[in-house]
């Protein structure tokens, strides 16, 4: 156990509607990531939020957003979604710190299928 | 050039042999390596983490890293049919907007009993 829940675990949507997955960080981590997982591929990416704010953006459109709270939830907004939006949705958090390593532990995951 | 590069597989080896799983990465200050292992619908998990040039032990793991060879490994001893998994491979990087991680494709292990 990480410590790290997100919610929904398997959502079925349609093309163009819009998704809200969500993250609950393990306690005290100030730094969440979310990442995209195709079937066969490692994880992609999205973006990273550290207190609150975005940190840092992959290769991923606008269409793809985001938000922490001070309670250490956050959730990954999609809209118009796309049929190669079909994957599964890693939720990541870590503390970062000054001379820290900032080992990432991963929630179990939202699966997403787009009809 | 891809940032992380890991053989697909899948690798097999017979249970109670050593599992041999190789990284190559191409951004040369990427500092912080890790591995994760990831079972078929699950999440990844971290099993290992390794940040200077040498070898790294924890029970039948040891991830080895070459920043001059910009290669990370990692070796499983006595493997088990339980450590049949994708392997995957993570570099911490640092760039101009934050920090973030990339991922290999991952190696498929095959443990045969």
């Amino acid at each position: 156990e990480t410590g790290v829940t997100q919610s929904p675990t398997h959502l079925i949507k349609t093309r163009g509607q819009q998704v809200t997955l969500r993250c609950s960080s393990q306690s005290g981590h100030n730094t969440v990531s979310w990442y995209q997982q195709a079937l066969g591929q490692g994880p992609q990416f999205i973006f990273q939020y550290y207190r609150e704010e975005e940190n840092g953006r992959g290769n991923f459109p606008p269409r793809f957003s985001g938000l922490q709270f001070p309670n250490y939830s956050s959730e990954l907004n999609v809209n118009a979604l796309e049929l190669d939006d079909s994957a599964l949705y890693l939720c990541a958090s870590n503390l970062k710190r000054e001379r820290s390593y900032n080992e990432q532990f991963f929630g179990p995951g939202t699966r997403l299928t787009v009809l | 050039q891809k940032e992380v590069e890991q053989n697909s597989g899948p690798l097999s080896v017979p249970e109670g042999a050593i599992a041999s799983l190789n990284c190559t990465y191409s951004d040369r200050v990427s500092q912080s390596f890790f591995w994760y292992r990831q079972y078929s619908g699950k999440s990844p998990e971290l099993i290992m983490s390794i940040y200077s040039n040498g070898d790294k032990e924890d029970g039948r793991f040891t991830a080895q890293l070459n920043k001059a060879s910009q290669y990370v490994s990692l070796l499983i001893r006595d493997s088990q049919p339980s450590d049949s998994a994708t392997y995957l491979c993570a570099v911490k990087k640092r760039d101009n907007y934050g920090q973030n991680f990339v991922f290999g494709p991952g190696t498929r292990l095959s443990v045969l009993p």
